[in-house]
């Protein structure tokens, strides 16, 4: 099955700095790969995800990208703020199942 | 329009009590799934549902059972509650995994289960 990894387990960085979280993957059938945001005491939510026919993508300080040929993705988060403060993670989807990363918990120091 | 309802949202069974965990979206999505959230460990598939009638086993599926009657409900069953099953269930669904634009999950709000 797939596996998925996530690296670093914990992220502590400036406000202001940039912030970047990576994961990999192991099935190569894998074509979509959704970034989620848990803070605490809270449901994961999605923040941003791309296919695999798509190498990068953009939503405002947040981009993911992806590369196939390594079988890796990354979570990119710019001018972070504290309310980014959260854990995240990654994930692969397969054939009918997502695979989930272990989380990165991100610590947004003011 | 209420998205994914979990409940209950804290429990505490004794073991080898059995409970049902109950989720419901109405959000006609025809992907739904269970997982449990351990420290450390991620977000783990329990069952998964690609629709009606029809479930199937995730990465960790023992003692656990699902059915899937209905579009909208997906009940995960404990069937004889240990220790070990102490965790964070969160029920996920997602109009499908196989086409559409929108693949992204949407999360219940979690059921957070002690066993004693």
């Amino acid at each position: 099955g797939e596996n998925v990894e996530q690296h670093p387990s914990t992220l502590s960085v400036q406000e202001g700095d940039s912030a970047v979280i990576k994961c990999t993957y192991s099935d190569s059938a894998s074509n979509y790969f959704p970034w989620y945001k848990q803070e605490l005491g809270k449901r994961p939510q999605l923040i941003i995800d791309i296919r695999s026919n798509v190498g990068e993508k953009k939503d405002q300080r947040i981009a993911v990208t992806l590369n196939k040929t390594a079988k890796h993705f990354s979570l990119h988060i710019t001018e972070t703020q504290p309310e980014d403060s959260a854990v995240y993670f990654c994930a692969a989807r397969g054939y009918q199942k997502v695979t989930f990363g272990i989380g990165t918990k991100l610590q947004v120091i003011p | 329009n209420a998205g994914v309802t979990q409940t209950p949202k804290f429990q505490v069974l004794k073991t080898g009590q059995s409970m049902t965990l109950q989720c419901a979206q109405d959000m006609n999505h025809e992907y739904m799934s269970w997982y449990r959230q351990d420290p450390g460990m991620g977000l783990r598939l329990i069952h998964y549902s690609v629709g009606a009638g029809i479930t199937d086993q995730g990465e960790v599926p023992n003692g656990y059972n699902v059915s899937r009657s209905t579009t909208e409900d997906f009940p995960l069953r404990l069937l004889s509650a240990a220790p070990s099953q102490t965790s964070v269930y969160f029920c996920a669904s997602s109009y499908s995994l196989t086409g559409g634009d929108n693949y992204g999950y949407t999360f219940g709000s979690g059921t957070r289960l002690t066993v004693v």
